[in-house]
């Protein structure tokens, strides 16, 4: 059965901080992994990942995949407390298309 | 946690027909959601399903364009009505269920318009 596992599920650290969130998956038919930010009602996309290895930047958010172990990490540097907010993880497969991680709750201190 | 299905996962429809989507959850939950994924895109919500009452559009939203039924605390459907291929997107069911109101997401329906 297709999974996605993310970690830590709730993460609590002051401004200034790095972190780092894990997403580990098995999903057959694999197409890419995608990355959001959810603060209200809809998530926003931050990454699509489709490659093993090429590391993807905006600002200070940066993730990378690694295809062969199935797994993701997205980091946030210099955290603020507007990265406050549930960091959701998810696979898009040519088959079922969507498997969703139960995502990691991040809390940023001032 | 919540298990959701979805039907159909796929489709691929003519312009001026209309699709209806069924989301199917393994609990009972109060809050279910509607929302549309197109590629590279933020997920947009659609609207918020209540059992028991009128479901609430998000703005560039309207009823007759997605008419939605949630009959019970398990079930809702999306119709996508008078579809034209801008409508082309992936559909996505979602609930908040558990003590911490964590949410979870149906596997999507693949809708292509021609």
């Amino acid at each position: 059965e297709d999974k996605v596992v993310q970690s830590p599920l709730s993460l609590v650290v002051h401004e200034g901080d790095t972190v780092t969130l894990n997403c580990s998956y098995e999903v057959t038919n694999f197409r890419s992994l995608l990355w959001y930010k959810q603060e209200k009602k809809a998530p926003t996309f931050l990454f699509m990942l489709t490659s093993s290895g090429i590391e993807k930047k905006s600002g200070r958010l940066s993730s990378i995949l690694d295809k062969k172990e199935l797994f993701s990490i997205l980091n946030i540097t210099a955290t603020q407390t507007g990265d406050s907010a549930v960091y959701l993880c998810a696979v898009e497969n040519y088959g079922q298309n969507f498997v969703f991680g139960p995502g990691t709750r991040l809390s940023v201190l001032p | 946690s919540a298990v959701i299905s979805q039907k159909p996962s796929r489709d691929i429809c003519q312009r001026g027909t209309s699709l209806t989507i069924q989301c199917q959850v393994d609990s009972q939950v109060t809050m279910m959601f509607w929302y549309r994924q197109q590629p590279g895109q933020s997920l947009t919500l659609i609207a918020t399903a209540n059992q028991g009452s009128e479901a609430t559009y998000e703005s560039g939203f309207v009823i007759d364009k997605f008419p939605i039924s949630r009959p019970n605390l398990t079930f809702s459907t999306l119709t996508v009505s008078n579809m034209s291929p801008e409508d082309s997107s992936i559909y996505l069911c979602s609930v908040l269920a558990g003590i911490t109101d964590t949410q979870y997401f149906g596997p999507g329906t693949r809708l292509t318009v021609l």
